[in-house]
């Protein structure tokens, strides 16, 4: 039984720089999740996927940054245009749904650094 | 702003001493979940409570809620040092869309808990 990977684990860029993360959520689970976590701060959610459905964006997510889950399955997070407050790690989460009480599993995190 | 806070923000004990740590909360919740995060990890899920119980129990773990209180504690008995970790609650709260049928989870900023050996 796999769990939620993300690839990669870090990252350093240069500002302005476009930066991908993926996310591989657990299989059978249809809900994905994004966060966004800065240190000593707890993880703010980001944006949410039924399926390939995009259904809920943050107002933290500015236009840089665009969501895809195009088969229903894996995601990837891009940053465009890198700024230095775009430093942090960033979660992804899935989950099979109510009957579980949502109970979101978190992947490891890509670590963000933004030079 | 976040709904959970946890309270203390950082808490010290010695190996086989009870920790508990708090979590307030604003509106109304379906559940309320307790997650752990070692240091530069993702979070591991810990435990569940609905908003009609009241207490529950795993293994060391005993978390309870007061919804008139708005409130929930997580107690870990006989602490270990493979327990320092830093400890988060989340509540749920319903995305923009009802119908989409989702909760959106809330974390606060955590309780950070080193247990000395």
């Amino acid at each position: 039984d796999t769990g939620v990977s993300q690839d990669p684990r870090h990252k350093i860029t240069k500002r302005g720089q476009n930066v991908t993360f993926r996310c591989d959520p657990i299989s059978e689970h249809n809900r994905l999740y994004w966060y966004r976590q800065t240190l000593g701060q707890g993880p703010e959610f980001l944006t949410y996927f039924q399926n390939e459905a995009q259904l809920e964006k943050s107002r933290l997510l500015s236009d840089r940054f665009s969501a895809e889950r195009p088969k229903g399955s894996f995601s990837t997070l891009e940053i465009q245009r890198t700024e230095q407050g775009d430093s942090a790690m960033y979660l992804c989460a899935s989950s099979r749904g109510a009957l579980e009480g949502d109970t979101q599993y978190f992947g490891p995190g890509t670590r963000l650094t933004v030079l | 702003s976040q709904q959970g806070e946890e309270d203390p923000q950082a808490l010290s004990i010695q190996e086989g001493e009870n920790a508990t740590m708090n979590c307030s909360y604003k509106t109304s919740i379906n559940n309320l979940q307790w997650y752990r995060q070692n240091s530069g990890r993702g979070l591991v899920h810990l435990i569940l409570i609905r908003s009609n119980e009241r207490e529950k129990h795993s293994g060391r773990l005993r978390v309870t809620l007061d919804t008139s209180k708005k409130s929930s504690s997580l107690l870990i008995t006989a602490s270990r040092a493979a327990d320092t970790a830093s400890y988060f609650c989340a509540t749920d709260a319903l995305g923009s869309k009802p119908s989409y049928n989702f909760n959106k989870f809330y974390f606060g900023s955590g309780t950070k808990l080193n247990v000395k050996p």
